[in-house]
């Protein structure tokens, strides 16, 4: 169980354009998801928490215009890169938090998705 | 505010030895700590946490982690490493914010470790 899946896992765009990547809690119901972004090499860069039902919360620092992120559902949320440019370039991963569970902590993780702008 | 740090960026172990993985920790109040693994493209593995209880806690693969008080230290160990177990390795806290606990994790930079054959 606890499974999040994300898609795509590789996508390739050119410079100008918007790329939307999808988080799936596939058996369990998530009202809070978190999107990181990592460079090569480097640790996990919170950008914004998710929250399901209303606007999401970013980390100082990261656009909001330029990150779009939508969490309609209890199992589904969206980060749309907008107007894509090469310094967007990189691995972006998701978690999510069940809400099935006493809180611990714990979170679960999609495979990530790798963006590489043209 | 909340921290953690991984010394090493790289921990180089051969097959069958011992492996220590180290992170120290910087909290207000009791830690919720974790350790996660990422092999390369893919996304993060839970691999054990401590909350409350005993010091030495048990996760997936075989590993383990000691959480020190004193020390402020929860390295992660092995009794026998595998070249399967060459990933990099995070070692995370909850977040604490001014309202108290949150549901963020922060993450430490993040350790290679290489197991030789």
């Amino acid at each position: 169980g606890a499974v999040v899946s994300q898609h795509p896992s590789w996508v390739i765009c050119k410079s100008g354009t918007s790329v939307k990547i999808e988080c799936r809690s596939l058996d369990f119901q998530a009202t809070t998801m978190f999107w990181y972004r990592q460079f090569p090499k480097q640790s996990l860069m919170l950008m914004a928490t998710s929250n399901e039902g209303s606007k999401a919360t970013y980390e100082q620092g990261v656009e909001k215009d330029k990150f779009l992120i939508n969490h309609a559902s209890l199992t589904l949320s969206t980060l749309t890169v907008t107007s894509a440019h090469p310094e967007d370039s990189s691995f972006y991963i998701c978690s999510a938090l069940r809400v099935d569970k006493p809180y611990t902590g714990e979170l679960f993780f999609g495979e990530g998705s790798r963006l590489t702008v043209l | 505010a909340q921290s953690v740090a991984q010394p090493e960026d790289q921990v180089n172990v051969a097959e069958g030895n011992p492996l220590t993985v180290k992170c120290t920790y910087s909290v207000s109040g009791n830690p919720y700590l974790f350790w996660y693994v990422q092999y390369p493209n893919r996304g993060l593995q839970f691999l054990l946490k401590y909350i409350t209880g005993d010091n030495l806690v048990k996760g997936s693969y075989g590993f383990e982690a000691e959480f020190n008080k004193s020390q402020t230290s929860f390295h992660l160990k092995k009794p026998s490493a595998l070249v399967s177990d060459s990933a990099l390795y995070f070692c995370a806290v909850r977040d604490i914010g001014q309202g108290g606990a949150t549901n963020k994790l922060i993450f430490g930079t993040g350790t290679l470790l290489a197991v030789q054959p």
